[in-house]
């Protein structure tokens, strides 16, 4: 247990349908992110949040919209999705985003919710 | 080219032997290393990580940082079943500024297969 909790951990859902995926962390961290995890790929970075600021967006098609209302949740929602977003989405947080170099900066990672597109 | 690279495998080592696992990466800039392991349909999870040249140890586990060949390891040593899992080599970037937004940059894992 990292102290990151995501639900729902499994989603089926239509390609009309609009959903939302829930992480929250109880490590008192200030950094939250968002990855896509396909089959064969290497993780995929969607978003940063910083103090519920977002300050990295990796070119995400606009199909998903996430939201940090605080340090401790982050939000990730899903409409009109495509076959191809199936994949298992992965939340995680670090004690801080911008660091110097030289310093190391862990990220923790939950569980994970895996989705499928139908 | 890749940004991380790692060979995906299987790699297959008998148990009790000495696994190695490699990793290059081509931004010069970067100066944190991490090595996640992750279990089948489970999240990855931090193993170490190493940003000064030279070996790091922590049990049975050895992260070696090269930052002139941009490569970096792990070996695993006395090799159980249990240590059977993908294993995630990743990255720190670097921005313009010089400073690393916490944003790291994932090779697509190697699976390792510890037999009996």
């Amino acid at each position: 247990e990292t102290g990151v909790t995501q639900t729902p951990r499994h989603l089926v859902m239509g390609m009309t349908n609009k959903k939302s995926l829930k992480c929250e962390q109880h490590l008192g961290h200030n950094a939250m992110y968002w990855y896509k995890q396909s089959a064969k790929k290497p993780l995929e970075l969607m978003f940063v949040y910083s103090l519920e600021e977002r300050v990295e967006n990796n070119s995400v098609p606009s199909r998903f919209s996430p939201e940090c209302p605080n340090s401790s949740h982050l939000f990730l929602h899903l409409h009109t999705l495509q076959p191809e977003d199936s994949a298992l989405y992965l939340c995680a947080s670090s004690q801080d985003r911008v660091r110097l170099v030289h310093t190391t900066d862990t990220q923790y990672f939950g569980p994970g919710t895996r989705l499928t597109v139908l | 080219q890749k940004e991380v690279e790692q060979n995906s495998g299987p790699l297959s080592v008998p148990e009790g032997a000495i696994a190695s696992l490699n990793c290059t990466y081509s931004d010069r800039g970067s100066q944190s290393f991490f090595w996640y392991r992750q279990y089948s349909g489970k999240s990855p999870e931090l193993i170490m990580f190493i940003y000064s040249n030279g070996d790091k140890e922590d049990g049975r586990f050895t992260a070696q940082l090269n930052k002139a060949s941009q490569y970096v390891s792990l070996l695993i040593r006395d090799s159980q079943p249990s240590d059977s899992a993908t294993y995630l080599c990743a990255v720190n970037q670097i921005n313009a500024g010089g400073t690393s937004y916490g944003k790291l940059t994932f090779g697509q894992g190697t699976i390792l297969t510890v037999h009996p």
